[in-house]
């Protein structure tokens, strides 16, 4: 069975401080790779997604995901964190070869941030 | 996100009751997904659609059951809901395999 890992179950950190939140995958082949926030009380919302090409990808509201092939590694990272990035993040992998879509989720990451 | 919306968005309902739970999406995705969120689990998918009337079983689908008789609605049942079934559930959809999933705002299910 495909697995994603994460390895940080609670992070935290003061404002502006740097960011870096782990995600491994289980799959050798093609994948396409997905980070997703909840703010308290919300629902999931993207962050940011590789799907080919360029593997530093940039999303939302300064944060950066590195897709490390050799590594199966999908860190996400922010090199100055808010008050605001107080949040659940979640990090998601689709096989590349699979036709119906579905995602495989890690346990998440709690990130506070304190002022 | 993609006009998703779930129904009930809190309910609390007894032991060994049945209990259904729509989502509703109004851009014409054709793939939608059911999932429960819990602590230390993430999300864990229960069903999923790709396309009218085509449903299929994800990785914790015991004691669910869906429908999905048009494009816009897609229904989880607990036919007989238990403790174990208290949860968030999140619905999510996609217009196609290599596409974005967007979520719902999320049903709380208390099973007392």
């Amino acid at each position: 069975a495909q697995s994603v890992s994460q390895h940080n179950h609670h992070v935290i950190l003061s404002e502006a401080a740097s960011l870096e939140l782990g995600c491994n995958y289980s799959y050798g082949g093609t994948v396409n790779l997905f980070w997703y926030v909840q703010y308290p009380g919300q629902h999931l919302q993207l962050l940011l997604k590789y799907f080919s090409g360029d593997p530093l990808v940039k999303g939302i509201k300064g944060f950066e995901a590195e897709f490390i092939k050799s590594k199966f590694s999908f860190n996400l990272r922010k090199p100055s964190v808010q008050w605001s990035d107080t949040a659940e993040y979640f990090c998601a992998v689709k096989l590349g070869g699979s036709t119906l879509g579905r995602l495989y989720f890690g346990r998440g990451t709690q990130l506070t941030v304190w002022p | 996100d993609a006009g998703i919306t779930q129904s009930p968005r809190h309910k609390v309902t007894e032991t060994g009751t049945p209990v259904t739970l729509r989502c509703h999406q109004t851009e014409n995705h054709r793939y939608m997904y059911w999932y429960r969120q819990d602590p230390g689990h993430g999300l864990r998918l229960i069903h999923y659609s790709y396309g009218v009337k085509d449903t299929d079983k994800g990785e914790v689908s015991d004691g669910y059951s869906v429908s999905r008789s048009k494009t816009e609605d897609f229904l989880l049942t607990l036919e007989s809901a238990t403790s174990s079934q208290t949860s968030v559930y999140f619905c999510a959809t996609q217009q196609g395999h290599q596409e974005t999933q967007y979520f719902g705002p999320g049903t709380r299910l208390l099973v007392l």
